[in-house]
């Protein structure tokens, strides 16, 4: 089973907002992704963690803030949001974050910020 | 640097035609390779990927793709598309670092002629 399980698929917030997306794998994969993918563009990677720790933040603001509870979870806090951060938002995962691993990607969480 | 480039914005075949789209890597060492498939509104599909060995590798969907490396090429094919073909397929590579993540290239948009 390579699935990769993110709720809510679409979610509507105020800029003064606070939400979180949340993603679930059961594949006892020790590295998870969130990815960001404008309308039109290829997907770009916002945060690593590997065996729940951040091991990549690609400079992203500091209005997204992720947390990995547990080896299955990821979260993604959501706060103080601009219009331009509405987007396709992209939950991944891996073996673990050591080269040559499959990345599965999970079907989404479309996020509108108004 | 690590790149990708999808010469094509756009492709259009007709329903049972043969389809060929191009990838271009630029990398040092030998890449992983993937092709990922998008299907309007959804995530992201695995459609196979090249690791080693074999530089033919055979994926889902009856797509294939060959992995050249005097070309640095990875190029997908299919010898009969079907209407359902139509999506956004990306090429990515592996890119090997202190976390290993995805470049993807920018997009390949196929369009199926009934």
């Amino acid at each position: 089973d390579t699935e990769v399980t993110q709720t809510p698929k679409h979610l509507v917030m105020g800029m003064t907002n606070k939400k979180s997306l949340k993603c679930e794998q059961h594949m006892g994969h020790r590295a998870m992704y969130w990815y960001k993918q404008k309308a039109k563009k290829p997907p770009e990677l916002m945060f690593v963690y590997s065996y729940e720790k951040l091991s990549i933040n690609e400079s992203v603001p500091s209005r997204f803030s992720p947390e990995c509870p547990n080896s299955s979870l990821l979260n993604l806090h959501l706060h103080a949001l601009q219009p331009e951060d509405s987007a396709l938002y992209l939950c991944a995962s891996s073996q673990d974050r050591n080269s040559g691993n499959t990345i599965y990607f999970g079907e989404g969480s479309w996020l509108t910020v108004v | 640097a690590q790149s990708v480039t999808q010469p094509d914005i756009h492709i259009t075949v007709s329903e049972g035609a043969s389809l060929e789209l191009r990838c271009n890597y630029s990398y040092g060492a030998t890449p992983y390779l993937f092709w990922y498939v998008q299907s309007p509104g959804q995530g992201l599909q695995l459609l196979l990927k090249y690791f080693s060995g074999d530089t033919l590798v055979q994926g889902i969907k009856g797509f294939e793709a060959e992995f050249k490396r005097s070309q640095s090429s990875f190029n997908l094919r299919k010898p009969s598309v079907h209407w359902s073909d139509a999506a956004e397929y990306f090429c990515a590579v592996g890119a090997r670092g202190s976390s290993y993540k995805l470049i993807f290239g920018s997009g390949t948009r196929l369009l199926v002629r009934p």
